[in-house]
C-alpha cells in the first residue's frame, strides 16, 4: 500500500454537481495538504492541516472546502465549480508543517470540470 | 515577488548527461529540492540542499549556490525511465515552499 492515497483518481463533473475528493496517508504525518497541479504552472498550495488544525487557506475560493477529520485524512469537497477548476489536485503529508523535511505526494485526482 | 525559474523542456540522448537549472528569489532561504513526476504519477522527492556544494546520490546529483540563487540538478548515464518532469522548490523565511512549473524532461534513444 503506497503512502499516501488519493480517490477517485479521475473525476468528471458538471458546474452543478457535488463531489469529495478524498485523501489518506499511513505515514504517521501529522501535516497534510491539498495541492491544485495546472499543466506549466507551478504546485498552487491551496490548504495546509497540521495536527488536524487549518493553518492556511490562500485565498481559495468557497467552492473548495477541506474537511480534515483526522491527522491520517483529508476531503476536499467541491461543488458549484467552474471549467477553469479543471486540474490535477495532489494530496501530500509531511512530518509537521513548517519542519524542513520533503513532502509525500499521493498520485493525485484528475478534475474535469464540463 | 517570489519566482523560481527553470527552463519548460528539455530533451537528452539515452546514456548522456543533462544538468537542468533552478534560479530562484525568494523572501529568505530554508532549503532547496529536487522532485521527480513521471506523467500520471506523484511527485517524488530526489535530493534536498542546505549549504552550498554539491549533493550526489547515486546517477543523481544536485547543486546549489546560495549566494547566485542557483541550483541545477545533474543525471548522468541517462536512462529512458528518467524521462519526467522535474520539480524545484524552495523553502522560504516562513517555511512556505515556492515551487517553479518544472522540467520536462525528454529522452531519446
Amino acid at each position: 500500500e503506497t503512502g499516501v492515497t488519493q480517490t477517485p483518481r479521475h473525476l468528471v463533473m458538471g458546474m452543478t454537481n457535488k463531489k469529495s475528493l478524498k485523501c489518506e496517508q499511513h505515514l504517521g504525518h501529522n501535516a497534510m495538504y491539498w495541492y491544485k497541479q495546472s499543466a506549466k504552472k507551478p504546485l498552487e498550495l491551496m490548504f495546509v492541516y497540521n495536527f488536524k488544525e487549518q493553518t492556511e487557506n490562500n485565498s481559495v475560493p468557497s467552492r473548495f472546502s477541506p474537511e480534515c477529520p483526522n491527522s491520517s485524512h483529508l476531503f476536499l469537497h467541491l461543488h458549484t465549480l467552474q471549467p477553469e477548476d479543471s486540474a490535477l489536485y495532489l494530496c501530500a503529508s509531511s512530518q509537521a508543517s513548517g519542519d524542513t523535511g520533503e513532502l509525500f505526494f499521493g498520485e493525485g485526482s484528475r478534475l474535469t470540470v464540463l | 515577488g517570489q519566482n523560481i525559474d527553470q527552463p519548460t523542456e528539455m530533451t537528452a540522448t539515452e546514456g548522456a548527461i543533462v544538468q537542468i537549472n533552478c534560479t530562484y528569489q525568494t523572501s529568505g532561504f530554508n532549503g532547496l529540492f529536487w522532485y521527480q513526476q513521471h506523467a500520471g504519477e506523484a511527485p517524488t522527492f530526489l535530493s534536498y540542499n542546505v549549504l552550498d556544494g554539491l549533493e550526489e546520490k547515486g546517477r543523481f546529483s544536485s547543486f546549489l549556490s546560495r549566494s547566485k540563487g542557483y541550483s541545477y540538478l545533474l543525471l548522468k548515464e541517462l536512462q529512458m525511465k528518467d524521462s519526467a518532469s522535474y520539480l524545484c522548490a524552495v523553502r522560504d523565511s516562513n517555511y512556505q515552499l515556492i515551487w517553479g512549473a518544472g522540467t520536462k524532461l525528454i529522452i531519446k534513444p
